[in-house]
């Protein structure tokens, strides 16, 4: 069974930075690509960044472009998303997702981010 | 705004269908037959339901079916039942560097 599990979400000042995790289970993960996926409170899902299985290739929307890095670390089968320089505008459950190749397949159950002062 | 353009809402009576529109471009649905479909309920992670724009994964009901036309793409449901009652997401390959592109999401109730 594909499990992943986020967490390092939590609220933090503007300007600030956090790093998400995601640990995934029930599949061979360095075979496949990784997506961070977020949804604003009350809005849709937004892509955010992709990265290939072996971390060769890595893709990230313009509005996170230069703020937000992916990375993956394939011996211990997680994800990351580290954040700089937050804006109010982050505040966002942010979701790990597994691509399959054609599709985005499997979803964490989110972690929940809140940038304030 | 969503890069796909879907209705804000739906809806209908149990055992009624229905058909969800989402609406791209010719460098997103009509370029990639790589649409998907999600469901989320509330307070839940999306669940995928279609891909490649009209296969159903293992254990999604017959019931939701898809299809695509040149830059846009339909979610069907069909025989309604009080649990299909939720948000539905269209998505789709938009190239290497954009990657996934979402609709801003359609709220289906069921009457």
């Amino acid at each position: 069974e594909v499990q992943l599990v986020e967490s390092g979400g939590g609220l933090v000042q503007p300007g600030g930075s956090l790093r998400l995790s995601c640990v995934a289970s029930g599949f061979t993960f360095s075979n496949y690509a990784m997506t961070w996926v977020r949804q604003a409170p009350g809005k849709g899902l937004e892509w955010l960044s992709t990265i290939s299985g072996n971390a060769a290739g890595t893709y990230n929307a313009d509005s996170v472009g230069g703020r937000f890095t992916i990375s993956r670390d394939n011996f211990r089968n997680v994800l990351h998303l580290q954040m700089d320089r937050l804006r109010v505008d982050d505040t966002a459950v942010y979701y790990c997702a597994k691509e399959s190749g054609t599709s985005i397949d499997y979803w964490g159950q989110g972690t929940p981010v809140t940038v304030s002062s | 705004q969503s890069a796909l353009t879907q209705p804000a809402s739906v809806s209908g009576s149990p055992g009624q269908s229905i058909t969800i529109s989402c609406a791209g471009t010719s460098s997103d649905i009509g370029n990639y037959n790589l649409v998907s479909w999600f469901q989320q309920h509330p307070g839940r992670a999306p669940k995928l339901i279609i891909y490649e724009f009209n296969k159903r994964p293992s254990g999604i009901s017959d019931r939701f079916s898809a299809s695509k036309s040149g830059n846009t793409a339909s979610l069907t449901v069909s025989g309604l039942q009080a649990e299909d009652e939720a948000d539905y997401y269209c998505c789709s390959y938009a190239g290497r560097s954009t990657r996934w592109v979402f609709g801003g999401g359609t709220k289906l109730t069921v009457l």
